[in-house]
């Protein structure tokens, strides 16, 4: 079982909050990474980091940022919500080299009304 | 171009049949997993399987990685099975990269 874990599941919040989702991991990877996904849809990578100190813009161009302070820790900040922001966000976490099998969390639900 | 692609998009099974699920992946992707997501939008891990073949229960998955593709196998499926199949891949050992996704359903 995967030791990988987001909160809030669920979250609810007014336009123009800042809100950081939090994800941590207790395996020790190197890399973590966070996916937007709209319903049935498919995965976007956002943000993705090889290690502490180290973050990179994925594919899909986010208003979020992330930081990387320890090596368990990958938290997303949006410094001012909006109705285009809902969507789930889907953190993960890999180990650098050898078996990359990635493991993912519960995900958070974010909806800004 | 399309770096891991999956197919069929969609699939509809009555309540014991059995399917496969394909997906091909570019060189620049590798050490594949196979995921199912639940109706609560978890991911969970079905398989790791850069190579060969693995089985467990009804599921079973085989790569072929000088070939480019992977297969997963659902025998006997029951409406528990029903939700979206995933592949994805590292791509250069950086990125996971995913498949759009097969959507299952099936019926009773």
């Amino acid at each position: 079982e995967a030791d990988i874990y987001q909160t809030p599941r669920y979250l609810v919040i007014g336009t123009g909050k800042k809100i950081t989702l939090e994800c941590s991991q207790t395996m020790g990877h190197d890399k973590m990474y966070w996916y937007q996904q709209d319903p049935g849809m498919e995965l976007h990578l956002i943000h993705y980091s090889y290690g502490v100190n180290s973050t990179e813009k994925g594919d899909l161009s986010s208003e979020s940022t992330v930081s990387r302070i320890r090596t368990e820790h990958f938290p997303l900040t949006l410094e001012s919500a909006r109705p285009s922001h809902t969507s789930q966000y889907l953190c993960a976490s890999s180990e650098f080299g050898g078996i990359t099998e990635a493991f993912f969390g519960q995900g958070t639900r974010l909806t800004v009304v | 171009g399309i770096q891991v692609e999956q197919s069929p998009p969609d699939l509809i099974l009555q309540e014991g049949a059995n399917s496969t699920l394909r997906c091909n992946f570019s060189d620049s992707v590798n050490n594949l997993q196979w995921f199912h997501q639940n109706p609560w939008g978890q991911l969970i891990n079905l398989f790791y399987i850069p190579s060969g073949t693995k089985q467990n229960g009804r599921l079973s998955a085989t790569t072929v990685a000088t070939e480019r593709y992977s297969l997963l196998y659902i025998s006997s499926s029951q409406t528990t099975d029903s939700g979206v199949y995933f592949c994805a891949g590292m791509e250069y050992g950086n990125k996971l990269v995913f498949g759009a996704g097969t959507i299952l359903r099936v019926k009773s």
